[in-house]
């Protein structure tokens, strides 16, 4: 069975620094994978997903995430962060034959200093 | 396009009566819709998964008679609390797959006030 790992529960950082989240994923076959962004009282927007086909995705926002086999991860990266950036992400996995469900993280919160 | 729609966004009942929640794709046909339950701070519990025409597919834990979700046709899907108990508050997300696809696309949302 697949799973998802969020390492770090809340990251914090400042205004135009890097934002790294990091993500780790288990699976017995090739998976897809996702980064979602959820703002306080709202729903989930896809900021980007991984389906097989180039490693390095970029998503809206800025953000990107890179597919590496070898470490299992999927980690989400943005060069320069925004105070608009505050927010709940989640990482989840698929696999082809699922039909569409989903396994999520546990949620990073990533904090925005001014 | 491959909007989501939830209604009502809140609604606050009594404890023992019943609230029904829908979720609508609005620009595509959804063969299978799920439904999430969220606790402040934690990730989506998948309850269960429904599609079209035929009965729900419920996660271990979650009581079928207490949750009911129909899913009449390719563009609604409804979650009733039935019996609803203070417990029962909580953030409810549905999502849909379109035919063919693998990708969710996420409703904005429901919160559930349980007095």
């Amino acid at each position: 069975a697949q799973s998802v790992t969020q390492l770090g529960s809340h990251v914090s950082v400042s205004e135009g620094a890097l934002v790294l989240l990091r993500c780790n994923y288990s699976s017995s076959v090739p998976p897809y994978l996702f980064w979602y962004v959820q703002y306080p009282n709202q729903g989930l927007q896809l900021l980007l997903k991984y389906t097989s086909a180039a490693t390095l995705v970029k998503g809206i926002n800025g953000f990107e995430a890179e597919f590496k086999k070898s470490e299992t991860s999927f980690h989400l990266t943005k060069p320069s962060a925004h105070m608009s950036d505050a927010a709940e992400y989640f990482c989840a996995v698929t696999l082809y034959n699922q039909g569409g469900k989903l396994i999520f993280g546990q949620g990073t919160e990533l904090s925005v200093k001014p | 396009g491959a909007v989501v729609s939830q209604h009502p966004s809140r609604v606050i009942c009594k404890s023992g009566t019943s609230v029904k929640i829908e979720c609508r794709s609005l620009d595509f046909q959804a063969t299978t819709m799920f439904w999430y339950r969220q606790f402040p701070k934690q990730s989506l519990m998948l309850m269960a998964t429904s599609n079209e025409g035929s009965k729900a597919t419920y996660e271990q834990g979650v009581e079928k008679d207490k949750f009911l979700i129909n899913h009449a046709s390719l563009t609604l899907s409804t979650l009733t609390v039935t019996s609803a108990h203070p417990e029962d508050s909580s953030f409810y997300i549905c999502s849909a797959v379109s035919v063919g696809s693998y990708e969710q696309y996420f409703g904005p949302g429901t919160r559930l006030t349980v007095t």
